[in-house]
């Protein structure tokens, strides 16, 4: 089975500041589907960027971009101008390509915005 | 017009009980799926159905048991409750036609259903 790993349980980040989450994944596979996913107090799980792993260009998303590297099998997120509402538990998760197959989640990272 | 929603969003009862919570999905969706997260957030993927027919069943314990009616309803049933099923259940959804392409990848969750078991 296919990992994810957060290794940042927390990160803080002053409000307008530039923020980068880690995550780094395991496949043998070389074509699959990367997300960042967001869970904010409320515990909705927000979809905020995604990421073929077929494409070299990085996704943006407004103030969300990631840095995909996939020889190194890392997918970083940054978060540009951080806003109060960016506070929330940020997941990566991972899906194969193929059909029938699930989603792997990281341990998440929490994320505090200070104003 | 949610995409994805659960029912009820907070479910307190007595340890014994048996209760069942309900996901509904308006996407037109194939796949849909049941997640459990616990008291450090960590989410654990339970079951998957796709056009109602389960294809992933994670290491639960019997007690659980998922229902899909059809392909717009996954419902989850929980027989016997114990203090350990205490966590927020989370619904979601995928397009995910087995045999044919392409498939799209993105899942979308529900708004989640507190379970506390006293």
């Amino acid at each position: 089975a296919q990992t994810v790993t957060q290794s940042q349980p927390e990160m803080s980040v002053q409000e307008a500041e530039t923020v980068t989450l880690s995550c780094t994944y395991d496949t043998s596979e070389s074509d699959y589907y990367l997300f960042w996913y967001k869970q904010p107090p409320s515990r909705q799980m927000i979809l905020v960027i995604r990421q073929e792993a077929y494409k070299q260009q990085n996704a943006t998303e407004n103030r969300f971009s990631v840095n995909f590297q996939k020889a190194a099998k890392s997918f970083s997120l940054k978060i540009s101008d951080s806003q109060l509402g960016d506070a929330a538990m940020y997941f990566c998760a991972y899906r194969s390509a193929g059909t029938g197959n699930q989603f792997y989640f990281g341990t998440g990272t929490s994320l505090t915005v200070i104003p | 017009d949610t995409a994805v929603s659960q029912t009820p969003k907070y479910l307190v009862t007595q340890m014994g009980n048996d209760k069942s919570i309900k996901c509904e999905q308006n996407l037109g969706h194939d796949t849909m799926y049941w997640y459990k997260q616990d008291s450090k957030k960590f989410l654990k993927i339970m079951f998957s159905y796709n056009n109602k027919e389960l294809i992933i069943n994670e290491t639960v314990p019997n007690r659980f048991s998922p229902k899909s009616p059809d392909k717009a309803h996954l419902n989850l049933h929980i027989n016997s409750l114990e203090l350990g099923d205490s966590a927020v259940y989370f619904c979601a959804s995928s397009q995910d036609k087995i045999g044919s392409s392409p498939v799209t990848d993105t899942q979308y969750f529900g708004p989640g259903t507190r379970l506390t078991v006293l």
